[in-house]
């Protein structure tokens, strides 16, 4: 069971807007930045959002990241074949050290 | 360009020993935290180690502690993570990561190296 709580699976047509929630703790998500990763089958994951809402380089803006007390939301909008992947929140924890999500399944119908 | 370069899996027998390697390019290693990150099969990520600037402070997940050592040479710009007393549990995609943060925010990943635990 993970630290950081993540819907299994989330869905959408393409153009749509899908949301990924990810709930947390006060001494995890509540306190420390939260970091979003996106990963294809039988790949390494790659950064999405770092710093709760900023994109690394490349990404591109239709993925933004918000965070409001212990939980924070990866949005992806104009949804694309190209996105459907998994998806991970992560963030440090005072006692855990660094802790993820369980991950979330995007499947784009 | 970064790279990170994962070395080192492969089969061990339960209770068996493994040393990771990771050598790091284009980007100033000595002055990055780094961590491993790993990836059971079919499972989600989970965080294994994370080591500071200049190697004095490490943390590990509870899960590792006291089986799991990771270390930095600076002067080979390389990453290790000696592993021991290996259980079936550690079977995973052991990923190699930069994390300029410090803090779970892994902005480089390797390739991973794939670490069979079996008898």
């Amino acid at each position: 069971q993970s630290v950081l709580t993540q819907p299994p699976s989330a869905s959408g047509t393409p153009g749509q807007r899908v949301t990924i929630s990810c709930s947390g703790g006060s001494s995890n998500i509540g306190k420390y930045h939260v970091y979003w990763y996106q990963q294809f089958p039988g790949t390494a994951p790659k950064l999405l959002i770092y710093i709760d809402n900023q994109r690394p380089s490349g990404v591109p803006d239709r993925f933004s990241g918000s965070k409001s007390g212990t939980s924070a939301s990866l949005a992806i909008s104009g949804l694309r074949s190209e996105d459907e992947a998994d998806y991970y929140c992560a963030a440090w924890d005072d006692s855990l050290g660094a802790v993820f999500g369980g991950g979330t399944k995007l499947t784009v119908l | 360009e970064v790279q990170l370069l994962e070395s080192g899996g492969g089969l061990v027998q339960p209770g068996g020993s493994l040393r990771l390697s990771c050598v790091a390019s284009g980007f100033t290693f000595s002055s990055s935290v780094m961590s491993w990150v790993r990836q059971a099969p079919g499972k989600g990520l989970e965080w294994v180690s994370t080591i500071k600037v200049g190697g004095g402070t490490t943390f590990y997940a509870d899960s590792v502690k006291g089986r799991l050592t990771i270390s930095r040479d600076d002067s080979k710009n390389t990453l290790y993570l000696q592993m021991d007393s290996l259980g079936v549990d550690d079977t995973a995609i052991y990923y190699c990561v930069r994390d300029p943060t410090g803090y779970g925010g892994a902005d480089y990943w390797g390739q991973g190296t794939l670490v069979t635990v079996s008898s």
